[in-house]
């Protein structure tokens, strides 16, 4: 069985500070994670993914990510946040021999200018 | 196509009507997914396609709930007698392939289907 937790419903950060939001999992074997985003009325949009290899992880947007096997998590991070980084950010892992994704519940990110 | 592309973008029913919802995935992807996306449940996983076979459908709800996919391409979300709980946006899903090294591969998602039933 697989799962993902992301503990924080909501984060709000001003322009220009740093953001980071949450992800937690759970896999049998070797996870697979992946960071969507969702702007209102819109489908979920690739951010990046791990599969193996460097711990840091770097996407679109300026995103990046740091997989953390001892405590099991993939928080996403972006340095410096901007208004339009306001969405829906989901965290999703896949374990090798799965093929469906387990999403997180999502978290709502507010940047506000 | 460029993405994955679902039709229509808003359904508005009646209870106990039948839908159809259709996906068309971006070419030469022969794996697709159907997941719902609703604010009590989240996002879950509802059925996968290998070409046109599914192998696992115990994602599906109910028995009203069923899908199918032809010529390993375009497939269809079938709902019937819907039920005001089957409000949701039913979100679908392609990608290159699945299975050993190719579940690295990346799921590209369409818009969604936004599904009202009155």
């Amino acid at each position: 069985a697989q799962s993902v937790a992301q503990p924080e419903d909501q984060v709000n950060v001003a322009e220009g500070n740093p953001l980071t939001v949450k992800c937690t999992y759970s896999v049998s074997g070797n996870p697979y994670l992946f960071w969507y985003v969702q702007y209102p009325n819109r489908g979920l949009q690739f951010l990046l993914k791990y599969i193996t290899g460097d711990n840091l992880v770097k996407g679109s947007y300026g995103f990046e990510a740091e997989f953390n096997k001892s405590q099991t998590s993939f928080h996403l991070k972006k340095p410096s946040a901007l208004v339009s980084d306001s969405a829906l950010y989901f965290c999703a892992v896949r374990d090798l021999n799965d093929y469906k994704l387990s999403f997180g519940a999502g978290t709502t990110v507010t940047v506000r200018a | 196509g460029a993405g994955v592309s679902q039709s229509p973008s808003n359904k508005v029913t009646e209870k106990g009507k039948d839908v159809e919802l259709r996906c068309d995935p971006i070419s030469g992807h022969t794996a697709l997914y159907w997941y719902r996306q609703s604010l009590g449940q989240g996002l879950e996983f509802l059925i996968y396609f290998q070409g046109n076979s599914a192998p696992d459908k115990s994602g599906l709800p109910s028995d009203r709930f069923s899908a199918e996919r032809t010529g390993g391409s375009v497939s269809t979300l079938t709902i019937q007698r819907t039920q005001q709980e089957d409000s949701a946006v039913y979100l679908c899903a392609s990608s290159k392939g699945l299975g050993g090294v190719l579940a690295k591969n990346i799921q590209y998602f369409g818009a969604g289907t936004r599904l009202s039933v009155l």
